[in-house]
């Protein structure tokens, strides 16, 4: 089946720097992807679609300047919190639905295991 | 906001049947029901979905009543390994749009 995969799995930075992760969609193209962000004890929460080769939509609430998403290619992906800070310490997850599959018939979304960001 | 009810939290024994309730009453006709889980700090898994009739995969059974306003997702023979947050999730199958999740049905499976 799809997969996708996300890296790093876990960083811990100093407050002020930037945070890169990445999204791969391995064995199959992903036109949009999802990233969502996720606090302790609470649900996934969307941020962001992340449209290839376009600017990404962000939902409300979401600094656009501050969580950076480029979608250079059909299988990758980024998502850069700049300046990180404490509060957004966070768990954070992508997801894409694989094209031209039965799961993409289906409508099902694929998600990644995560990235668990610490800023200090 | 999402348009499932789910109950925050159940147990069930290991081996036993887990079933999971979950309310949708204003689904509407295009719109189909997903169920996805979380275990503890990895991403969500989809489990199963369906529209009208009962389906069944290597996972689990998903029962929907015959109005579409609610819907069980039965794990046969629960393991420990089941523990983990259960989402119910309606949303139209055409269409790359995302999953908006509620808060979910925590599952524990109890030795």
């Amino acid at each position: 089946g799809a997969v996708v995969s996300q890296h790093p799995s876990r960083v811990i930075c100093k407050s002020g720097t930037s945070v890169k992760i990445e999204c791969r969609s391995l064995d199959f193209q992903a036109t949009t992807m999802f990233w969502y962000r996720q606090f302790p004890k609470q649900s996934l929460m969307l941020m962001a679609t992340s449209n290839e080769g376009s600017k990404a939509t962000y939902e409300q609430g979401v600094e656009k300047d501050k969580f950076l998403i480029n979608h250079a290619s059909l299988t990758l992906s980024t998502l850069t919190v700049t300046s990180a800070h404490p509060e957004d310490s966070s768990f954070y997850i992508c997801s894409a639905r694989s094209e031209g599959s039965a799961a993409s018939g289906a409508n099902v979304l694929t998600f990644g295991a995560g990235s668990r960001l610490t800023v200090l | 906001d999402a348009k499932t009810t789910q109950p925050p939290s159940m147990d069930c024994a290991e081996g036993r049947a887990a079933n999971l309730p979950c309310n949708h009453s204003t689904i509407s006709g295009n719109e189909y029901v997903y169920w996805y889980r979380q275990i503890h700090s990895q991403g969500p898994q989809y489990i199963i979905h369906g529209l009208k009739n009962n389906e069944t995969n290597e996972m689990a059974s998903l029962i929907i009543t015959e109005d579409r306003k609610s819907s069980t997702l039965i794990l046969p023979h629960a393991t420990l390994r089941d523990t983990a947050v259960y989402y119910c999730i309606v949303r139209s199958r055409s269409g790359n749009t995302p999953l908006v999740f509620g808060k979910g049905t925590r599952l524990s499976v109890i030795a």
